[in-house]
């Protein structure tokens, strides 16, 4: 089993729609938790941190479940530059680093 | 305002070549990463350091070296370049738990 689960989509979605993608992480003393976005061929850039009391910035909301080992991502009013790869990220090892990457999930979202 | 660099961007290798991937920062952080992408994947993990002379081995370190001599710095070398390395190799710099990277270099080998 992958340490980090994402469903890779691609999700098509048209402007203005809410969309919201899932992970999944295997290791339960798994201490942080974040999104990344990447856009096509470049690399990958924070995009919010996941809190355990569920955090939002502007159009996105993060929420985290430790008891099912869940993480998601909301977007609501999906606009044309949010087409991107969203990568969901788990850091099993306190403020030394080591991030674990999923396979990321990508976003259209069309006109 | 440089953050992580990364030298080169894009570099064509014949198999059995090898070749250094330059990476340095100028936040003065603690912890470097080099990551491997390939298509339609995450990034994996190939080695890291927590500090100037301490590497350690990531995910996937066979065929890479690495060396930490300054805070600065972190060369990723390829010995004997295989088709299975062809990629896009990010390298990556933390102070805290926010992981910041260089703009990638794509290698292939031929």
């Amino acid at each position: 089993r992958k340490e980090v689960e994402q469903d890779p989509g691609p999700f098509n979605v048209p402007e203005g729609a809410t969309v919201a993608f899932n992970c999944t992480y295997s290791n339960s003393a798994s201490q942080s938790f974040f999104w990344y976005r990447q856009d096509c061929r470049k690399e990958p850039k924070l995009l919010m941190s996941v809190y355990s009391s569920g955090n939002e910035d502007g159009r996105f909301t993060a929420q985290l479940n430790r008891a099912s080992q869940y993480i998601s991502l909301l977007i609501r009013d999906s606009k044309l530059s949010d087409s991107a790869t969203y990568l969901c990220v788990v850091n099993n090892a306190g403020n030394t680093g080591k991030l674990i990457f999923g396979q990321g999930t990508t976003l259209q979202v069309k006109p | 305002n440089a953050g992580v660099t990364q030298t080169p961007k894009f570099r064509i290798l014949k198999i059995g070549q090898s070749m250094t991937l330059q990476c340095a920062q100028d936040m003065n952080h603690n912890y470097m990463y080099w990551y491997r992408q390939d298509p339609g994947m995450g990034l994996k993990l190939i080695y890291y350091s927590v500090g100037a002379g301490i590497t350690d081995k990531g995910e996937v370190p066979n065929g890479y070296n690495v060396s930490r001599s300054t805070t600065e710095d972190f060369p990723l070398r390829l010995e004997l370049a295989a088709p299975s390395q062809t990629s896009v190799y990010f390298c990556a710099s933390s102070y805290d738990r926010e992981e910041y990277f260089g703009e990638g270099s794509w290698l292939t080998v031929v």
